[in-house]
Order: structure tokens, then C-alpha cells, then sequence
């Protein structure tokens, strides 16, 4: 079936630093989501990407979907404590509509 | 205001007992999702259902059952067929339109012991 990898697992930065996760899909993506959840919290839907080699911006965070549609980025610039969590990314799950799934996340830490 | 209500939050087992989480939503969402959280492995879904009284199984359900009688409700039943339990249980819904987000509860922690 449709599986999504996310690399790296374990991210440790200092504040300021940048920090990029990848997302790859084995299969073609209609649309690929982020969230990301905050140590004990739930996870928290940050964007939607869904044109080939679309880039969109929140602030610090570039969000890259690739022209082939089974890859895609997140690229925080600067970071900051507040930061800290785990980011996952999340794509259509096979053929059935509704179901979506998810990588493995990375886990993002700050250090001040 | 408008959420997902999972409960309870932490919910102690011994083995050999079943065991049902609830999951509520007020949001009006068709769909709606049961997932697994274990440290490593990011989200894994165990059930999921688009309709009322209409579900499908994820890439685990094993050990597991859901109903959905009603639009609101999803409630997961841990069975004592479940060979490794304890976890993190997130329940979330979605509507068909818009970005298709997922709106996620707070969660429910199971300690089998």
C-alpha cells in the first residue's frame, strides 16, 4: 500500500538554526498536509499543498511540494523555542477517499 | 465552541479486558478517524468512517472495533485481542469540503497492566 516516510526522525537545533524535514510518498500525491504537534498536545493541521511544485509561506516556514508529487519539505528559518514538537506530514491514503496517512514525524528540539 | 471531546484522557487495564473510548464531535464532520500513537511511529490508523453507520478498516485494525451510529459519535473498542495496547489514541474528523483538514481530540492514553 501507499506508504509516506519522513526523514529525519530526530532533529536537535540551537535556536537561530534552520531545520528541514522531508516527506516522501511510494506513490503519486493528490494533495499532501502538515501538522505538527506540541510535546503532550494533539496534532494541529498547519497547511494543504496541492499543485505540483507549489511553495507556500507561514511566516518562518516554507512548505515545497515537489513537481513529481511524492515529495515534499518543510523548512523552518530561524528557529525558535516555541518551535519545539514533532511535524508530520500526512497524504490520501490509496484509492478509498477519506483516509489519510501519516509519516512517521521528526521531532523537532530547541536549544536556547 | 465547536471540537472534538475524547475521553476519558488516561484510562488504566489489566490484560484480558476490553475496553471503549469515546470520541464526540460537534463539528457537523462527515468523516471521521481513529488513530494510534506510539513514540517513533508516528500516527497509524485504525478505523475510519465517511457516513453514519458506514466504516472502514485502516492499516491496523486488529484488536479492534468501532460503531458509528450516530454523526457525532465514534467510539473505539480496545479488545483484549489487542496484543500490545497501551498507547496514545487520537480520535479526529473532517468535512468533505474545504482543505480536507484534520481536526484532532486531545487524546486518550491507555496503560494496559
Amino acid at each position: 500500500g501507499q506508504q509516506v516516510m519522513q526523514i529525519p526522525q530526530y532533529q536537535h537545533v540551537q535556536e537561530g538554526e534552520d531545520f528541514t524535514t522531508y516527506c516522501n510518498s511510494s506513490t503519486t500525491l493528490s494533495n499532501i498536509q502538515w501538522y505538527k504537534q506540541r510535546p503532550g498536545g494533539h496534532p494541529v493541521f498547519l497547511i494543504q499543498l496541492v499543485k505540483s511544485g507549489e511553495v507556500k509561506k507561514q511566516k518562518r516556514l516554507t512548505f515545497q511540494f515537489g513537481e513529481a508529487k511524492k515529495n515534499s519539505s518543510l523548512h523552518i528559518t530561524a528557529t525558535q523555542t516555541t518551535d519545539v514538537g514533532t511535524y508530520f506530514c500526512a497524504g490520501p491514503g490509496g484509492t478509498s477517499y477519506g483516509k489519510l496517512t501519516f509519516g512517521q514525524g521528526t521531532i523537532l528540539t530547541v536549544h536556547p | 465552541d465547536g471540537g472534538i471531546t475524547q475521553s476519558p484522557k488516561y484510562l488504566f487495564r489489566k490484560e484480558g479486558q476490553n475496553v471503549t473510548l469515546s470520541c464526540e464531535q460537534n463539528l457537523n464532520h462527515d468523516a471521521m478517524y481513529w488513530y494510534r500513537q506510539d513514540p517513533g511511529q508516528g500516527l497509524r490508523l485504525i478505523y475510519y468512517s465517511q457516513i453514519v453507520n458506514d466504516f472502514q478498516k485502516g492499516d491496523i485494525a486488529e484488536g479492534y472495533s468501532v460503531s458509528r451510529e450516530k454523526k457525532e459519535s465514534f467510539p473505539l473498542t480496545v479488545t483484549s485481542a489487542q496484543k500490545n495496547p497501551t498507547a496514545f489514541y487520537l480520535c479526529a474528523s473532517r468535512s468533505r469540503g474545504g482543505t480536507g483538514e484534520l481536526f484532532f481530540g486531545e487524546g486518550s492514553r491507555l496503560t494496559v497492566l
